[in-house]
């Protein structure tokens, strides 16, 4: 069975850093891109950030781009995302999911993030 | 980036069909046929039920179809029952900076 468990979600202040944990099994990790997505309070659902099966390619939206990495340890079947100069906006519950030829077809529980002082 | 267009609410009595709509552009829906669907429960992760333009997933009812016309992809549910009742996004791939976009999001209601 897929699994995929998030980790990492605090309340941190505006300015601060983070990194966000996705532990994944019961799949071959290394051969599937992983993604981010995140969903504010009471809002739709955004992609935030991919990265390729050997950490080689990395794409983000342009709102997080200099401020979230997205990385990967395939030794250790897991996804991060390291987000820095965190504002109120990045606010949200975040996914890990599996990032499968266009789709995401397997997800994570979510791990809240708050920003806020 | 401006995300792919949804309508905010579609009801439908049980038994029914409905059909959600998602219009983008020629970068996105209209240019890749890698179009797909979520379902979101409240407070529950989302849920794939249909992937590229109109394919299903294994264990997804085929009550859910998927299709595209120009920019515009749509999701119908038939013979709507309670367990519909939840929040739908699409998702395109996009040629840009900015590889993949969600939908608005739709909230079907169960009348």
């Amino acid at each position: 069975e897929v699994q995929l468990v998030e980790s990492g979600g605090v309340l941190v202040q505006p300015g601060g850093s983070l990194r966000l944990s996705c532990a994944a099994s019961g799949f071959t990790f290394s051969n599937y891109w992983m993604a981010w997505v995140r969903q504010a309070p009471g809002k739709g659902l955004e992609w935030v950030a991919n990265i390729k099966t050997d950490g080689s390619e990395k794409y983000y939206v342009d709102s997080v781009k200099g401020r979230f990495t997205i990385s990967r340890d395939n030794a250790k079947n897991s996804l991060y995302l390291q987000m820095n100069s965190l504002r109120a906006g990045d606010t949200a519950v975040y996914y890990c999911a599996t990032d499968n030829y266009y789709k995401c077809d397997y997800w994570g529980q979510g791990t809240l993030v708050t920003v806020s002082s | 980036q401006s995300a792919l267009t949804q309508p905010a609410s579609v009801s439908g009595s049980p038994g029914q069909s409905i059909t959600i709509s998602c219009t983008g552009t020629s970068s996105d829906v209209g240019g890749y046929n890698y179009v797909s669907w979520y379902q979101q429960h409240p407070g529950k992760a989302p849920k794939l039920m249909i992937y590229e333009v109109s394919n299903r997933p294994s264990g997804v009812s085929n009550r859910f179809s998927g299709s595209k016309s120009g920019n515009t992809a749509s999701l119908t549910i038939s013979g709507l029952q309670a367990e519909d009742e939840a929040d739908y996004y699409c998702y395109s791939y996009r040629s840009s900076s900015t590889p993949y976009v969600f939908g608005t999001g739709t909230k079907v209601t169960v009348l």
